[in-house]
């Protein structure tokens, strides 16, 4: 079974830092591209970042470009997401979210979501 | 940038009813890319349609999307309870719309 358990979350305060992580298992990582999807409070579903299988190609949303860092380690089944100068705006549930080539670059695997509150 | 419009808002429907939730690119896009997900409260989203048009694994045939290059439709053909949701439709992996609630009337 494809499970992905997001870690890391928490409460920051503006200017900080905070380093998510995915534990990806029932499949193998180093095969699946992989995405950030981000949730802030009852607004929609936002695309945050996106990494190839082999690390090689990373893109990030405008909105948190030169802040946040996208990283995999496919050794240990991990996804991560580095996450610099947060910014009330970033508050948000974090998805881990895996990318189906098969399926035309659809979601097809989602974590259950980490919350990051950024707030003083 | 590609700017995805859903639309209606909100569409208040009764069980049984017929749902046509409609997606708007603001340029012409591959059909290829283009996937629709259902959301409810407290859960991650679902992915429910790939390539504008093929169900994913375990969808009810009463999901169907259509559309080319700028207009794209799911369409729920009979609404059962369990399909009041929230539904998005995203572009190439990456651009969300705004999402349409689909919420008994």
């Amino acid at each position: 079974e494809v499970q992905l358990v997001e870690s890391g979350g928490g409460l920051v305060q503006p200017g900080g830092s905070l380093r998510l992580s995915c534990a990806a298992s029932g499949f193998t990582l180093s095969s699946y591209s992989m995405n950030w999807v981000r949730q802030a409070p009852g607004k929609g579903l936002e695309w945050v970042s996106y990494i190839s299988s082999s690390s090689s190609t990373v893109y990030y949303a405008d909105s948190v470009k030169g802040r946040f860092t996208i990283s995999r380690d496919n050794a240990k089944n991990s996804l991560y997401l580095q996450m610099n100068s947060l910014r009330a705006e970033d508050t948000a549930v974090y998805y881990c979210a895996r990318v189906s080539v098969e399926r035309r670059l659809a979601i097809d695997y989602w974590g259950q979501g980490t919350l990051v509150t950024v707030s003083s | 940038e590609i700017v995805l419009t859903q639309s209606p808002g909100t569409l208040s429907l009764s069980p049984g009813e017929r749902a046509t939730l409609s997606c708007r690119a603001s340029q012409s896009v591959s059909s290829s890319y283009l996937a629709w997900y259902q959301q409810k409260p407290g859960q991650a989203p679902r992915l429910l349609i790939y390539g504008a048009s093929s169900r994913a694994t375990g969808i009810p045939d009463r999901f169907s999307g259509s559309g080319s290059a700028t207009d794209f439709t799911l369409t729920i053909s009979r609404l059962e309870p369990e399909d009041f949701a929230v539904y998005y439709c995203q572009h190439y992996g990456r651009t969300f719309g705004q999402g349409t609630k689909v919420e008994i009337k």
